[in-house]
């Protein structure tokens, strides 16, 4: 059973341009999960994703987006890039329905904006 | 209304010792949660959870303690072990669920050999 995958790793943008970041979630899981960690800081809830429909939104802009696949992974988009958007992002994937069923963490994707 | 805070943010414990996490909430609609641990490079991963119908939950060496009239629980690492070293974070959701968590600002736990 493989865990939560997500790439690129790591990536250095610049202010401005746009980035997607892709997540494979846990076989089994039809439910993603996408969050922000900032440096030192908790991770924050973008949104989630359950039979390829946004099912939950914290407080980010528009700019943020994201789609599901059938096959339950993921992509979460971010244009219009700003500083304040370098962090860590978390893909977190999840069985059943988006309101049972515990979250599994990838490594996350760590993006740079220069 | 939404946050979570997480106490203290740095603790450093020796070999055999207990560390304690504290966590408070304001948000009355929070009915889950979860502990998370985090090693340097790894995502976060679930070490254990608690819904308020409860008052405490152990599992192994880790325990949950629950007051829901003061909106606070902590996490108690029993016999603290090196391998223990990570950051902590508490977290919180409504609907009895993992499904929109609101994390604490975490712990940075070191134990000492």
């Amino acid at each position: 059973e493989t865990g939560v995958t997500q790439s690129p790793t790591h990536l250095i943008k610049t202010r401005g341009q746009q980035v997607t970041l892709r997540c494979s979630s846990q076989s089994g899981h039809n439910t993603v999960s996408w969050y922000q960690q900032a440096l030192g800081q908790g991770p924050q809830f973008i949104f989630q994703y359950y039979r390829e429909e946004e099912n939950g939104r914290g407080n980010f802009p528009p700019r943020f987006s994201g789609l599901q696949f059938p096959n339950y992974s993921s992509e979460l988009n971010v244009n219009a890039l700003e500083l304040d958007d370098s962090a860590l992002y978390l893909c977190a994937s999840s069985s059943g329905t988006p309101y049972t069923g515990e979250l599994f963490f990838g490594e996350g994707s760590r993006l740079t904006v220069l | 209304q939404q946050q979570v805070k997480q106490s203290p943010q740095s603790l450093i414990v020796q070999k055999g010792g207990i560390s304690i996490i504290n966590c408070a909430y304001e948000n009355t609609a929070f009915d889950y949660f979860p502990w998370y641990q985090q090693f340097p490079g790894k995502g976060p991963a679930l070490l254990i959870a608690i819904r308020p119908d409860v008052s405490e939950k152990k599992e192994g060496r880790f325990t949950i303690s629950f007051n829901k009239s003061a909106k606070q629980f902590s996490l108690h690492i029993m016999d603290s072990q090196p391998g223990d070293s990570a950051t902590y974070f508490c977290a919180a959701s409504p609907g009895g669920s993992a499904r929109q968590l609101t994390f604490g600002s975490g712990t940075q736990l070191t134990v000492l050999p």
